[in-house]
């Protein structure tokens, strides 16, 4: 079955700092990851995803997530984080015909000045 | 904003009561799910709807039942009410199911759910 484990329930970062969100997924065959986002009293939004392509992956909002297969890892980075990244973040995993979504536990950032 | 609807954004009720959660997907998208979200829970899958059917069955409690309407739209309807149902419920849509999908969920900004 597949599973992720965002290892980091809240992490807390200065603007302009890097961010970094750690997950690490468990699949029986090469999964489908993904990362969304959402903000406070939103719904969740796409940030990237990664499909078996380039394991360097880019999103929206100068987001990156780097896929590595014998890690077992999807961390999400960003050089430099603004005060609008503050959100709460879901690893995801889907099964192999996309039917379900698997979500992480979250990792809520918060950016200080 | 995603395009995708839900009503009413708040709900406010009684323990035995039922309610109904009425989601609106996206222009064209044929995919519909339903997700609850909890702070003990995190984000549990529901159930999924593709053009009126059934198609996927996640955490889905028998109190609990969903349809899609021929118009596209799906409704979710919590019966039976307990304490711990109160919840965030989010609907999301996508294009279509299968092979054919990009992974690709657009949320609404759900049903917030408090049961009394």
């Amino acid at each position: 079955a597949q599973s992720v484990t965002q290892l980091d329930s809240h992490v807390s970062v200065s603007e302009g700092t890097p961010v970094l969100l750690r997950c690490n997924y468990s699949s029986s065959y090469s999964p489908s990851l993904f990362w969304y986002v959402q903000h406070p009293n939103k719904g969740l939004q796409l940030l990237l995803k990664y499909t078996s392509a380039a394991t360097l992956v880019k999103g929206i909002n100068g987001f990156e997530a780097e896929f590595k297969k014998s890690e077992t890892s999807f961390h999400l980075t960003k050089p430099s984080a603004h005060m609008s990244d503050a959100a709460e973040y879901f690893c995801v995993v889907s099964d192999r015909g996309y039917n379900k979504l698997i979500f992480g536990a979250g990792t809520r950032l918060a950016v200080h000045p | 904003d995603s395009g995708v609807t839900q009503t009413p954004k708040h709900l406010i009720t009684a323990t035995g009561q039922r309610v109904t959660l009425r989601c609106s997907p996206r222009s064209g998208d044929l995919s519909v799910y339903w997700y609850q979200q909890s702070l003990d829970q995190g984000l549990q899958f529901l159930i999924q709807y593709y053009n009126g059917e059934e198609r996927a069955k996640g955490n889905i409690l028998e109190r609990f039942s969903a349809q899609q309407f021929p118009d596209l739209h799906s409704e979710l309807n919590l019966s039976s009410l307990e304490l711990g149902d109160s919840a965030l419920y989010f609907c999301a849509s996508s294009v279509a199911t299968g092979g054919a999908y990009s992974g690709e969920l657009f949320f609404g900004e759900g049903s917030r759910l408090t049961v009394l």
